[in-house]
């Protein structure tokens, strides 16, 4: 039973544009969440998080948003560079289990020109 | 150097061999983790250790071994593996194990023949 889903495997967007990645949980335990960004040959890097107090996080073109009564996430990057091409992974955490990361599937996103 | 560095990068083996995966980060982290990818699954946790303590197997299988000698080294010995944990696998540490960030290596791809 995966508790972690990122329904859309690709995504293209044009340069410039908004970027809407989306994730949804199934577990209402789970209190802290974070994007992280993977380039192929290279292992996930960390890009942004957001505790279950708060509805968004923003850094720089990322922003996350968090809607817990609908138990989704997404990830909104704003303008799109093609720097941004990459496998983008969903995860979540709660307190009990703190050590425990539970990911998504990726979502391919591709900027194009 | 970079933040967690994984060796070897790709390794072939046969059923009947023994390998290890090393793991090492410069970031003066306390908890380590190995997990697993498998094409078109999330990253399954295998292993957390918490300051050179294992706090979490995540029902892996004998044939995997970890061994964490200081907080700044991880292994993974491998033994009379399958075809099917073919994968790639991937370290990563965070300064704690609470709400933090993890810091994945660039991984190592195993395949088993």
């Amino acid at each position: 039973d995966q508790q972690v889903k990122q329904n859309s495997p690709s995504l293209s967007v044009q340069e410039g544009r908004i970027s809407i990645l989306n994730c949804d949980y199934t577990n209402s335990m789970f209190d802290y969440f974070l994007w992280y960004k993977k380039y192929p040959a290279e292992g996930p890097t960390f890009l942004i998080s957001i505790s279950s107090i708060k509805d968004k996080n923003e850094d720089g073109r990322f922003t996350v948003f968090l809607n817990k009564s609908a138990k989704h996430l997404s990830l909104h990057i704003v303008p799109s560079q093609p720097g941004d091409s990459a496998v983008y992974f969903c995860a979540a955490s709660d307190t009990g289990t703190a050590s425990k990361l539970t990911f998504g599937t990726g979502t391919r996103l591709q900027v194009t020109l | 150097e970079t933040g967690v560095t994984q060796t070897p990068r790709h390794l072939v083996m046969g059923m009947t061999n023994k390998k290890s995966l090393k793991c090492e980060q410069h970031l003066g982290h306390n908890a380590m983790y190995w997990y697993k990818q498998s094409a078109k699954k999330p990253l399954e946790l295998m292993f957390v250790y918490n300051f050179k303590e294992q706090t979490e197997n995540n029902s892996v299988p004998s044939r995997f071994s970890p061994e964490c000698p200081n907080s700044s080294h991880l292994f993974l010995h491998l033994h009379t593996l399958q075809p099917e944990d073919s994968a790639l696998y991937l370290c990563a540490s965070s300064l704690g194990t609470i709400k933090n960030i993890q810091y994945f290596g660039a991984g190592t791809r195993l395949s088993v023949l």
